[in-house]
């Protein structure tokens, strides 16, 4: 079955700096792969997600990217700020014929002010 | 307004209780799951239900029991609590699949501790 790898598991940056968390997956027709957000005490929360036909899609201050080839895909945060700060994962779709997200094992990013 | 609400929010029990934990969403989605979530934060599938009907049972213990009396609520009934047991769980909705997408809306979560 579909396994998600996310990397790093945590990530420390300065107000304003760039963060990136990278993913691969496994099964190559997965076709749709979403970012969650999760902050202290609440459920993961959808930010930006990208469709196997598109190779960037950006919404603000954050940007993802997927190279089908090479089965990975990031996300790009730039200009970060505190409140950026949570747990953040990737997912993929696998081609089950079943509505199911596979996470990946998450990226604690702190900004520090 | 709470799209996707469970109850409680807090449970803590004895080995060896059975407890429930409920769930409601008022999205008129179709499809609703449970998820948990374990001490190192990675979140996993247990179960999936279509219009009341299990369509993902991820080997999860049969101690575990959801049930759907219909498409707004799917509890999680558990049995004979253990230990490991304890985690996070976390509801989920989405609406009908759409050319492959799958946007899922997740609860508040429900903190299990099982003493």
């Amino acid at each position: 079955g579909e396994n998600v790898e996310q990397h790093p598991s945590t990530l420390s940056v300065q107000e304003g700096d760039s963060a990136v968390i990278k993913c691969t997956y496994s099964d190559s027709a997965s076709n749709y792969f979403p970012w969650y957000k999760q902050e202290l005490g609440k459920g993961p929360q959808l930010i930006i997600d990208i469709r196997s036909n598109v190779g960037e899609k950006k919404d603000q201050r954050i940007a993802v990217t997927l190279n089908k080839t090479a089965k990975h895909f990031s996300l790009h945060i730039t200009e970060t700020q505190p409140e950026d700060s949570a747990v953040y994962f990737c997912a993929a779709v696998p081609n089950t014929g079943f509505q199911k997200l596979v996470f990946g094992t998450g990226t604690r990013l702190l900004v520090s002010p | 307004d709470t799209a996707v609400s469970q109850t409680p929010k807090y449970l803590v029990t004895q080995m060896g209780n059975d407890k429930s934990i409920k769930c409601e969403q008022n999205l008129g989605h179709d499809t609703m799951y449970w998820y948990k979530q374990d001490s190192k934060k990675f979140l996993k599938i247990m179960f999936s239900y279509n219009n009341k009907e299990l369509i993902i049972n991820e080997t999860v213990p049969n101690r575990f029991s959801p049930k759907s009396p219909d498409k707004a609520h799917l509890n999680l009934h558990i049995n004979s609590l253990e230990l490991g047991d304890s985690a996070v769980y976390f509801c989920a909705s989405s609406p009908r699949d759409s050319g492959g997408e799958n946007i899922q809306y997740f609860g508040a979560g429900t903190r299990l501790s099982v003493l």
